[in-house]
């Protein structure tokens, strides 16, 4: 799996949009664009995915560049159980197996209230 | 429900002893995998199954062995324990490729 680049921490306010980037200049054409978070002492939890276009859900959305070579997680309002290490995660979804995740060491988002 | 349940949640042992931690989903996935979390919080993918077979099988030391004996369960067994084997074991599941849901961990501390 191709290598991701994320800032170790940032720190936002409550309530105020929060852009996560990440750089990945060697993804692949196969490699899908995943973000994971992990609250304290929990499992990480699946946030959203992409490989192109930009993506939406209830959670966050997901800014793709066009040269896929960097993305941007967005959480629109950012609350205080927001903060946790999230993850960007590259992985090839084009073979027939079932690979794991490889983690880097994520961003740690620290919310102020 | 709990999608991803793990036991026990806290597993406390001596060197030397053997240990398994134990994973059930109920989310009707095909594949199961276990991780490893280290002191230094790094998430590393030690297995995954898929429909009873061992599809990938990281540098982790032959003392650990998963076991599944269905689809919803894939256990872990580990033997003869080393200090360097405490840290944090996640389970998780996933349809092929699909999102993976995560257990909430089994802390094992060996002394």
């Amino acid at each position: 799996d191709a290598k991701t680049t994320q800032p170790n921490s940032m720190e936002s306010n409550e309530e105020e949009p929060v852009h996560l980037p990440c750089n990945h200049s060697t993804i692949s054409g196969t490699d899908y664009i995943h973000w994971y978070r992990q609250l304290p002492s929990q499992g990480p939890e699946y946030v959203i995915h992409g490989l192109t276009s930009n993506v939406n859900n209830r959670m966050a959305s997901l800014a793709i560049a066009e040269d896929r070579k960097s993305s941007t997680l967005i959480l629109h309002r950012a609350t205080l159980r927001d903060a946790a290490v999230y993850y960007c995660i590259l992985r090839d979804d084009s073979g027939g197996g079932a690979d794991g995740l490889t983690f880097g060491k994520g961003t740690h988002l620290i919310i102020q209230p | 429900d709990t999608a991803v349940s793990q036991t026990p949640k806290y597993l406390v042992t001596q060197m030397g002893n053997d240990k398994s931690i134990k994973c059930e989903q109920n989310l009707g996935h095909d594949t199961m995998y276990w991780y490893k979390q280290d002191s230094k919080k790094f998430l590393k993918i030690m297995f995954s199954y898929n429909n009873k077979e061992l599809i990938i099988n990281e540098t982790v030391p032959n003392r650990f062995s998963p076991k599944s004996p269905d689809k919803a369960h894939l256990n872990l067994h580990i033997n003869s324990l080393e200090l360097g084997d405490s840290a944090v074991y996640f389970c998780a599941s996933s349809q092929v490729y699909g999102e993976q849901f995560f257990g909430p961990g089994t802390r094992l501390t060996v002394l």
